[in-house]
């Protein structure tokens, strides 16, 4: 069982609507979540990390954990072209590795 | 800001040359990482380091070694480059402690073995 999970896609939200990704995790004693964007060709960024559960929001960007079921979520609002690109999900445990998931690929229709 | 560079953008070298790349960062921080990324593969961690001459392997660490010497440089070495490490190779570093502790990654560099 792979440690991070994310839905591959493609995922294809029209202009303006709300993006939604998820990602699944293993590993119980995990605390720190991230989210990175990714365009093609380009290195991941950091959008938002967040370690306690519940929402929080950056802007047009909402992460939202669950430790109980073991989910972590990214919501973007009125989504634009520009958010087209592929979102990792990321977990660290207390150790010092990063367990990315294979990302999804989100694409915003004009 | 954050800063991660990587000695070359794009890398082109012939089967069993010695091939080195470089990471630098300016933020003091302790931990470095090399990943490599491939399509439907996602991020395969090779090495990382959390401090100088420290270093542990990842996920992948066949045909590749790798140098830290000093703590804001980190060096991902291929010692017999083959066709099958053609692949995208980013760098990250992080902080040691604290919740956080959010990779920063490099530009990247695509190497190209023929």
């Amino acid at each position: 069982q792979k440690e991070v999970e994310q839905n591959s896609g493609p995922l294809s939200v029209p202009e303006g609507a709300i993006a939604s990704l998820n990602c699944t995790y293993s590993d119980r004693g995990s605390q720190s979540f991230f989210w990175y964007r990714q365009y093609s060709g380009k290195s991941p960024e950091l959008i938002m990390f967040i370690y306690s559960n519940g929402d929080k929001e950056d802007g047009r960007f909402t992460a939202q954990l669950n430790k109980a079921s073991q989910y972590v979520s990214l919501l973007i609002r009125d989504s634009q072209p520009s958010d087209s690109a592929t979102y990792l999900c990321a977990v660290t445990n207390t150790g010092n590795q990063f367990y990315f998931g294979t990302g999804t690929s989100l694409t915003v229709i004009p | 800001d954050v800063k991660v560079t990587q000695s070359s953008r794009y890398l082109v070298k012939r089967t069993g040359e010695k091939v080195f790349l470089e990471c630098v960062q300016d933020m003091d921080h302790e931990n470095m990482f090399w990943y490599r990324q491939d399509p439907g593969l996602g991020l395969r961690l090779i090495y990382f380091s959390y401090d100088v001459k420290m270093k542990e392997k990842g996920d992948i660490p066949e045909g590749y070694s790798v140098s830290r010497e000093k703590k804001e440089r980190f060096s991902l070495i291929l010692e017999s480059a083959s066709t099958n490490q053609t692949s995208m190779y980013l760098c990250a570093s992080s902080l040691q402690w604290g919740r956080g502790r959010e990779q920063y990654f490099g530009p990247g560099t695509r190497l190209t073995v023929t």
